[in-house]
């Protein structure tokens, strides 16, 4: 089973921030949290990963909270490319072999 | 993304044919996985390889075989499908021993049981 908890669907403005939060109170210390999407009817797309501190890239950040029992995914300029499946996940580093799991995740639906 | 390919993209068949899904990375990576994902539900895991070694098998009913002859390659072979069977398959890969690590998906065989 899925170890987050995330909202079935947000809506989001073209241009505007979109801010995709995820539950995850069981964490344990030695789990990272990733963020994946999946546009419609494609292969999910790796974002951003991180373990206890903010990270940042070029596609999004994620803030974690201090207590690391929730998260936030941010696309700082939503576009209506961005429309998709989010994914919140965690998984153990160092855990070789063992396989990404997926639950239903947040489905992003950007206007113009 | 062409880091992970998967053939056919589309594939209909019978409930009696027998037919296989090919998987190829090209990222040197030394785990590969296969994921089915049916309409409206989350992708479920089936087989994960880990250097060539089958690691996980979730339960998946034997009409599907899976074959990893080399760390760059995975198949699927389908045999006595049922219409339940149709859904979207995908391939992902990953390099394993990192402390993170990326699994990069393949775009997917869709495939239909008639």
């Amino acid at each position: 089973d899925a170890k987050t908890t995330q909202p079935p669907s947000m809506d989001c403005a073209e241009g505007r921030a979109a801010n995709l939060p995820c539950n995850h109170s069981t964490i344990s210390g030695n789990e990272y949290v990733y963020w994946y999407r999946q546009i419609h009817s494609q292969g999910p797309q790796y974002i951003i990963h991180g373990l206890k501190n903010n990270e940042t890239n070029e596609m999004a950040s994620l803030i974690i909270t201090e207590d690391r029992k929730s998260s936030t995914l941010i696309l700082p300029h939503a576009t209506l490319r961005d429309t998709a499946v989010y994914y919140c996940i965690v998984r153990p580093a160092n855990q070789a072999g063992t396989a990404l799991i997926f639950g239903k995740g947040t489905t992003l639906s950007v206007s113009s | 993304e062409t880091g992970v390919t998967q053939t056919p993209r589309h594939l209909v068949m019978g409930m009696t044919n027998k037919k296989s899904l090919k998987c190829e990375q090209h990222l040197g990576h030394n785990a590969m996985y296969w994921y089915k994902q049916s309409a409206k539900k989350p992708l479920e895991l089936m087989f994960v390889y880990n250097f060539k070694e089958q690691t996980e098998n979730n339960s998946v009913p034997s009409r599907f075989s899976p074959e990893c002859p080399n760390s760059s390659h995975l198949f699927l072979h389908l045999h006595t499908l049922q219409p339940e069977d149709s859904a979207l398959y995908l391939c992902a890969s990953s390099q394993e021993g990192r402390v993170y690590y990326e699994q990069y998906f393949g775009p997917g065989t869709r495939l239909t049981v008639t």
